[in-house]
């Protein structure tokens, strides 16, 4: 199974700045997304990150607000955009190490609280 | 609209006991579906993925169900520990969705020693 790291763990952030969120995994995977998680709520796909292209992006989501990289097989960065209080949540990274019959890992999480 | 749904929200039991966590979906026509358990202000451990082909898996006192035409799962949990206190997620992948996982709202699970 893939271990995921993930940074930082948490952070509380200023309205109108932006934080990038860093994923390392241990080993090379074909799939890595990002999600949020609402407080009090479960996971929303955020977007998947797409090693040498641009991330897919699910309804609801636009890159100018949350840009992504995937440099390599092994790493990818989340940023999120001139942030308000409504983006303060739980941002979660996950991989995937085959294909789509594989199972999921997840990283530990950035806890972001904007004020 | 593809969803997914957990009941309870919340389940408090003693130790020891075993118990029963519902999932349920709305289109039969999936992937698989996985298990997953989040400690507070952690991220999520997988632990069982059934294909849509299989009945269920087990790992250790762990065992899931599946039973696509009534759109259901369970995990049940047996001897429960305190150390089983956690939210249980399940999150289904559809076959229209490709990759793409839809996560229930949890069921959160509180074992009293």
């Amino acid at each position: 199974s893939a271990v995921i790291s993930q940074k930082p763990s948490r952070d509380i952030c200023q309205r109108g700045t932006s934080l990038t969120i860093q994923c390392q995994v241990d080993s090379q995977v074909t799939m890595m997304f990002w999600y949020r998680q609402q407080p009090g709520q479960s996971l929303t796909l955020i977007a998947t990150a797409n090693q040498g292209s641009e991330a897919t992006y699910e309804s609801g989501f636009v890159i100018d607000k949350f840009p992504i990289s995937r440099p390599n097989l092994t790493f990818s960065t989340l940023t999120v955009s001139n942030m308000s209080p409504e983006d303060s949540s739980i941002y979660l990274c996950s991989a995937r190490d085959g294909s789509w019959n594989e199972k999921l890992f997840f990283g530990s999480g950035t806890q972001l609280s904007v004020l | 609209k593809q969803e997914v749904t957990q009941i309870p929200a919340a389940l408090s039991v003693p130790e020891g006991e075993n118990l029963v966590l519902n999932c349920s979906f709305t289109d039969s026509a999936i992937y698989n579906l996985q298990w997953f358990r989040q400690d507070p202000g952690k991220g999520l451990t997988s632990l069982l993925l059934i294909q849509s082909s299989q009945r269920e898996q087990t790992s250790g006192r762990l065992n899931a169900s599946l039973d696509k035409s009534s759109g259901r799962s369970t995990l049940y949990i047996a001897a429960s520990q305190p150390g089983d206190s956690a939210t249980y997620l399940c999150a289904v992948s559809w076959e229209t969705s490709g990759s793409r996982l839809t996560f229930g709202e949890g069921t959160q699970l509180t074992v009293n020693p």
